[in-house]
């Protein structure tokens, strides 16, 4: 099984930010965090990846928290293409939980 | 680099028989991960290679399936005697391992179903 928990369903309105929530409270010290995401009908791309410290690239930002048994996977302004079902993973494991599916609406 | 390859794309079968997926993984990438995806759930676990090594291989999966990787390049995932409940997208991803990384590509999968 995962040893990572998101809630099943978020929705956003479009240019607003949006904060993607992923618990993982038995994650080890060496241990990455990664997200993907699957549009419809496509296989899961990879979004970003951190291990401690909060981490940016040009689609999204990883927040990590201090005591590392959660993340936060932060879209600073959904656009309709955002739509999609969105996974963390850790590393070590490479398994994949339900995700949760972000609804973004115009 | 075209990214990872699955073949064939959809398969339709009658129960019993036997198929194969295949994947071509990014040439440069030393592990190459199986998953199965049913409708409204993540991709499942089903094994991992590191080159030609399969070091693991998910408790849940059948005796029925199993997969190889020669000389570490491409992989094949074989059903033996599918079943109605085999049907599912079956996933490929590589990866260069590092470190820190091991980041997954994903194919678009092997759409399989089975009558």
């Amino acid at each position: 099984d995962a040893k990572t928990t998101q809630p099943n369903s978020m929705e956003s309105n479009e240019e607003e930010p949006v904060h993607l929530p992923c618990n993982h409270s038995t994650i080890s010290g060496t241990d990455y965090i990664h997200w993907y995401r699957q549009l419809p009908s496509q296989g899961p791309e990879y979004v970003i990846h951190g291990l401690t410290s909060n981490v940016n690239n040009r689609m999204a930002s990883l927040a990590i928290a201090e005591d590392r048994k959660s993340s936060t996977l932060i879209l600073h302004r959904a656009t309709l293409r955002d739509a999609a079902v969105y996974y963390c993973i850790l590393r070590h494991d490479m398994r994949f939980g339900a995700g949760t599916r972000l609804t973004v609406k115009p | 680099d075209t990214g990872v390859s699955q073949d064939p794309r959809h398969k339709i079968t009658k129960r019993g028989q036997n198929v194969t997926f295949r994947c071509d993984p990014i040439s440069e990438h030393n592990r190459l991960y199986w998953y199965r995806q049913t409708l409204g759930q993540g991709p499942e676990f089903l094994t991992y290679f590191q080159n030609e090594a399969q070091l693991e291989k998910s408790r849940l999966l059948s005796d029925r399936f199993s997969a190889e990787r020669p000389k570490g390049s491409f992989s094949t995932l074989e059903i033996q005697r599918t079943e109605q409940g085999d049907s599912a997208m079956y996933l490929c991803a590589s990866s260069l391992a590092l470190a820190g990384a091991n980041v997954l590509t994903f194919g678009a999968g092997s759409r399989l179903t089975v009558l």
